[in-house]
């Protein structure tokens, strides 16, 4: 199975703030990597697919970069509503893995 | 718009199999893969496996307990069977619904696009 990292765990930020989580694939992936939200209690919301492409309907200051085994998620000018776990997943292969997660909360 | 809903028991006893179907409403459930995904409790997600409206299955492996996830057409649901279930088994159990995409090498790229509320499970006696 293909282990997906991400770091940090958890992040302290405030309003305004530009914010970069990293994901790390323990093997090649090329670009099959896709990023998710997911706030308490709900399900997780689709952002970013092929690395860097934005579901629809995603504001503009998310974007994703990288390919190989290195990708990024990164907010711009962080807003209320985007305090929450940001996971990202690989689907070069089956089994699809997920990372462990990022929760990004109000400093 | 396409909902997703899960449904079924919120307490399984160990050892015996956990169900659960998603209905799929505001669209078909054709021509689409249906997956189901879980997350323990304070813990990541974990893929189980997905289905084609023609039956055709891909499981992940890691699972301890058996998995079996069908699908209805008639009546527009897939459904998730877990067997010998155990405490570890406990989680949020999703039903979400498979896009693909193709990138300019022609290499197909799945995510998962809607998702259902989810459903507690839980596994004691």
């Amino acid at each position: 199975d293909i282990q997906m990292t991400q770091s940090p765990s958890s992040l302290s930020a405030s309003i305004g703030d530009r914010v970069t989580i990293t994901c790390r694939a323990s093997q090649s992936i090329s670009s099959h990597l896709n990023w998710y939200q997911q706030k308490p209690g709900t399900a997780p919301k689709f952002l970013i697919y092929g690395a860097s492409t934005l579901q629809s309907g995603v504001p503009s200051r998310f974007s994703g970069s990288g390919s190989g085994t290195d990708f990024t998620l990164t907010i711009d000018s962080l807003k209320p509503e985007d305090f929450a776990s940001y996971y990202c997943q690989q689907s070069y292969s089956t089994p699809f893995t997920f990372g462990p997660g990022t929760k990004v909360d109000i400093k | 718009q396409v909902q997703l809903q899960e449904s079924g028991p919120g307490l399984v006893k160990p050892s015996e199999t956990l169900s659960l179907t998603c209905t799929v409403s505001g669209g078909s459930i054709s021509n689409y893969y249906w997956s189901w995904i879980r997350q323990p409790p304070g813990k990541g997600l974990e893929w189980i496996g997905y289905i084609y409206d023609s039956g055709n299955t891909n499981y992940n492996p890691s699972l301890k307990s058996p998995v079996t996830i069908s699908v209805d057409t008639s009546k527009n649901q897939f459904s998730l069977k877990l067997s010998s279930v155990t405490a570890a088994d406990t989680a949020v159990y999703y039903c979400a619904r498979v896009v693909y995409y193709y990138d300019n090498s022609g290499s197909r790229d799945d995510a998962f696009d809607i998702w259902g509320q989810g459903t507690m499970v839980t596994v004691s006696s």
